[in-house]
């Protein structure tokens, strides 16, 4: 069991739409980071969150950790074929840096 | 920046051979892990390690062991390889409370 899900598992949308992947969990999480993914290659960090409510930008993409800090989103606006690839949410607990991580969202924009 | 660096992209070992798989990374960061990635499992933490000589079990340390010796070197060790061992291993390091930096990963396979 997943303590932190994510959905969707697959997302398939066309250059310049816009794309909502979600992360939840029952559990509390000190803060919570986003990786991407391409194949062939280990994630690479994009953003961390730390404070319930927060939200970052980077770019197109918006992260927000939920007020409760169980949950998270990413939202890509007008999205580009380089968003192409695994969308990994992870929590870290209070004690220690060991983090958890979800299954993964897939996501291909097609040009 | 930050670098990890795993010593094989790809390998391919028989079963019952002892495997090393090595990473190492040059920012003198204190905490390192191995994961493995399986399509639909996601990533689990086989085990880590906050400081030199020290290790603690991961999720999923069953078959493996691992040694750190020097700060920036951490060694997964496959006793017995099995066919069931075939997945991506990913290393990782960071400092406490921060994101991981990854490196590229091995694909290794057991036949």
């Amino acid at each position: 069991t997943q303590l932190l899900e994510q959905s969707p598992q697959f997302l398939s949308i066309q250059e310049g739409e816009n794309l909502t992947v979600y992360c939840n969990s029952s559990s509390v999480f000190s803060s919570l980071q986003w990786y991407r993914q391409e194949p062939g290659e280990g994630p690479v960090l994009l953003v961390t969150v730390v404070t319930g409510g927060e939200v970052k930008k980077l770019k197109r993409l918006t992260f927000q950790f939920g007020d409760a800090r169980k949950d998270s989103s990413l939202h890509i606006t007008a999205a580009q074929p380089g968003d192409t690839g695994l969308y990994l949410c992870a929590g870290a607990r209070a004690a220690g840096n060991k983090l958890t991580f979800g299954g993964g969202t897939r996501v291909l924009v097609k040009p | 920046d930050v670098k990890v660096t795993q010593s094989s992209r790809y390998l391919v070992k028989r079963t019952g051979e002892k495997v090393f798989l090595e990473c190492v990374q040059d920012m003198d960061h204190e905490n390192m892990f191995w994961y493995r990635q399986d399509p639909g499992l996601g990533l689990r933490l086989i085990y880590f390690s906050y400081d030199v000589k020290m290790k603690e079990k991961g999720d999923i340390p069953e078959g493996y062991s691992v040694s750190r010796e020097k700060k920036e070197r951490f060694s997964l060790i496959l006793e017995s390889a099995s066919t069931n061992q075939t997945s991506m291993y990913l290393c990782a390091s960071s400092l406490t409370r921060a994101g991981y930096t990854f490196g590229s990963g091995t694909r290794l396979t057991v036949v």
